[in-house]
């Protein structure tokens, strides 16, 4: 089955500052790709999906991106950091294009923007 | 477009009590269905699903069927422990390979002792 790993585990970070999250995944190759934000108390707000290398599928207009340099790598990133983008973010894997294959989840980011 | 409705809650039971969490569904064609359960602190991770209209998927002693007359797949169980306490997801991905999931807003279950 696959592994996901993020880092940070945890980010504090002041108003106006830039950001980079990581992804990376093990045990698949060609999945699709997923970033993920919960907000405090909320449900999940899918950001990006991405279907292969460079290709990036943005859910909502804001200040962040994201880049898959890598077959198994996601990067989350944002070059002014707003309050309003604290929550935890979730990095989500699945194979393919098949109905039933889940997606399996990393263990998240907290980012707390003060 | 596809869309997944669930109980919101919070919902605080006590152990050993019976546990249903409905979800219902808006999709075309014959999507699969997942439910996802979220500990304190931690990222998603599968709890169950179905595949098929009548197919019952089972883990952990929940168990949820796929109603495709009522659009429903509610998750049960029929005696929750404290462990259980957690947020727990309803989702659907369409039929024909669609890259999303579509995820309902989650319910936070606390049960206590």
């Amino acid at each position: 089955s696959q592994t996901i790993h993020q880092w940070p585990a945890t980010l504090v970070q002041p108003v106006g500052s830039p950001l980079s999250l990581e992804c990376t995944v093990e045990g698949t190759s060609n999945p699709n790709l997923y970033w993920y934000r919960q907000a405090a108390g909320r449900g999940l707000q899918l950001l990006f999906y991405s279907v292969g290398i460079g290709q990036i599928s943005s859910e909502v207009p804001q200040n962040l991106s994201a880049s898959r340099p890598q077959d198994r790598q996601f990067i989350l990133s944002s070059k002014k950091l707003l309050l309003s983008d604290s929550g935890f973010y979730l990095c989500a894997s699945a194979l393919g294009e098949v109905s039933y294959n889940e997606q399996f989840f990393g263990p998240g980011t907290r980012l707390t923007v003060l | 477009g596809n869309s997944v409705t669930q109980m919101e809650g919070p919902v605080t039971l006590s152990e050993e009590a019976f546990l249903t969490i409905n979800c219902t569904y808006t999709a075309t064609g014959y999507p699969s269905l997942f439910w996802y359960v979220q500990y304190p602190g931690e990222g998603l991770q599968l709890l169950l699903k179905a595949t098929k209209a009548d197919d019952k998927g089972s883990n952990k002693g929940f168990e949820a069927t796929y109603r495709k007359e009522t659009t429903s797949f509610h998750l049960e169980k029929g005696s929750v422990q404290v462990s259980d306490s957690a947020v727990y997801f309803c989702a659907l991905r369409a039929q024909g390979g669609s890259e999303k999931l579509v995820f309902g807003k989650g319910m936070k279950l606390t049960v206590n002792p």
